[in-house]
């Protein structure tokens, strides 16, 4: 099945440094990515679109300029925290659409991140 | 504006117990609904995915409906074992848009 590969799985990093996470779609091409964050114990709040060779759109709330995503390849969509803080820890993960045929998606296995 | 509803938020069951997990959303017009199971700091994994032509789905022990024009949807877990117990994600989709997620149904199969 489609498989969407997320690194790192966990990153301890000190504020004010940036930190990126990346996620390659293995098996498929993925026009269309999507970024999540996630709270302790809650459902992942959408932050942003990311399209193939465009520019990402975000949701309403969400800093473009902290949160910076780029999509360069149909492969490879990143997300990087710029100038971390400890409220941006969470949990972040990333989704793409499998297939326009049956618009399945499938998730990677999420990055841990810890800003102390 | 899609809502997805979960219920219930918790369910705690003796192992071999048959149960049911339901969702409910607002808006009808949807294209599809996948269910997922996310355990403890992990990522989301699939579990099933009805279209909207569809009325159920079912892989192993899990099944999944769907009824559309009343907007609910109902994942069954057979014979539940201790290895079932996650939280489980109903979602809607509507293309190539975001899914829109319930919070979830942190569930527990006490051996």
């Amino acid at each position: 099945g489609a498989v969407v590969s997320q690194h790192p799985s966990r990153v301890i990093c000190k504020s004010g440094t940036s930190v990126k996470i990346e996620c390659r779609s293995l098996d498929f091409q993925a026009t269309t990515m999507f970024w999540y964050r996630q709270f302790p114990k809650k459902s992942l709040m959408l932050m942003a679109t990311s399209n193939e060779g465009s520019k990402a759109t975000y949701e309403q709330g969400v800093e473009k300029d902290k949160f910076l995503i780029n999509h360069a390849s149909l492969t490879l969509s990143t997300l990087t925290v710029t100038s971390a803080h400890p409220e941006d820890s969470s949990f972040y993960i990333c989704s793409a659409l499998t297939s326009d045929r049956d618009y399945g998606y499938t998730f990677g296995s999420g990055t841990r991140l810890t800003v102390v | 504006k899609q809502e997805v509803t979960q219920i219930p938020a918790a369910l705690s069951v003796p192992e071999g117990e048959n149960l049911v997990l339901n969702c409910s959303f607002t808006d009808s017009a949807i294209y599809n609904l996948q269910w997922f199971r996310q355990d403890p700091g992990k990522g989301l994994t699939s579990l099933l995915l009805i279209q909207s032509s569809q009325r159920e789905q079912t892989s192993g022990r899990l099944n999944a409906s769907l009824d559309k024009s009343s907007g609910r949807s109902t994942l069954y877990i057979a014979a539940s074992q201790p290895g079932d117990s996650a939280t489980y994600l109903c979602a809607v989709g509507s293309g190539n848009t975001p899914l829109v997620f319930g919070k979830g149904t942190r569930l527990s199969v006490i051996a």
